[in-house]
């Protein structure tokens, strides 16, 4: 499994952008990076994922680097509910079916 | 379209009993994976079924745990004789397909006294 550095915690404001970063040099090309929150006593929730080019949905934006070794999620206005745990996972299904879970990067915002 | 759905949501057992947790995947998804969340860790990979079939159990520990996924009906993960060191989160996933993005459900909390 490809291995994954993210900060331990980061804090923003509410409405504000936050950039969240993850280092993921050792993907593989056929892994897609996926990222997930887990918001307090709740399951996991998929975020967004993507393989090369940039990626938007409702929730938010993937920018991934050229070279794949790391991505940013974007969430483009902070809101209370968007205070969780948030987790980047390479992933391509391919001989092995299991995410794997990091320690990912605590968001908390700020009214 | 319903999410992911377990049940019970809490579960409190007595060390020694049995522990039987239900997941029904999202319509039309016919792979499930468990996950256990203990108490101030990560999620970590138990076991994936398809249905009928149990394709990769390496998460899983080597007594007292099993799975299933019948043809009808839910998902089930049963503990035999749970001890304490049970005591987690027990999370549901489903996909539409062996690479598909995985979906959770809301988990099951068991509490072993």
């Amino acid at each position: 499994d490809a291995k994954t550095t993210q900060p331990n915690s980061m804090e923003s404001n509410e409405e504000e952008p936050v950039h969240l970063p993850c280092n993921h040099s050792t993907i593989s090309g056929t892994d897609y990076i996926h990222w997930y929150r887990q918001l307090p006593s709740q399951g996991p929730e998929y975020v967004i994922h993507g393989l090369t080019s940039n990626v938007n949905n409702r929730m938010a934006s993937l920018a991934i680097a050229e070279d794949r070794k790391s991505s940013t999620l974007i969430l483009h206005r902070a809101t209370l509910r968007d205070a969780a745990v948030y987790y980047c996972i390479p992933y391509s299904g391919a001989g092995s079916y299991q995410l794997t879970f990091g320690k990912g990067t605590k968001l908390s915002v700020i009214p | 379209n319903a999410g992911v759905m377990q049940n019970p949501r809490h579960l409190v057992r007595r060390r020694g009993q049995e522990a039987r947790l239900r997941c029904s995947p999202m319509k039309g998804h016919s792979h499930v994976y468990w996950y256990r969340q203990l108490p101030e860790e990560g999620l970590k990979f138990m076991v994936y079924l398809q249905k009928e079939n149990i394709i990769d159990e390496s998460g899983m520990p080597k007594e007292r745990f099993s799975a299933e996924f019948p043809k009808e009906g839910p998902s089930i993960l049963r503990i035999q004789q749970v001890v304490r060191g049970d005591s987690a989160a027990y999370f549901c996933a489903s996909s539409p397909d062996p690479v598909g993005t995985q979906y959770f459900g809301p988990g099951t909390r068991l509490t072993v006294l």
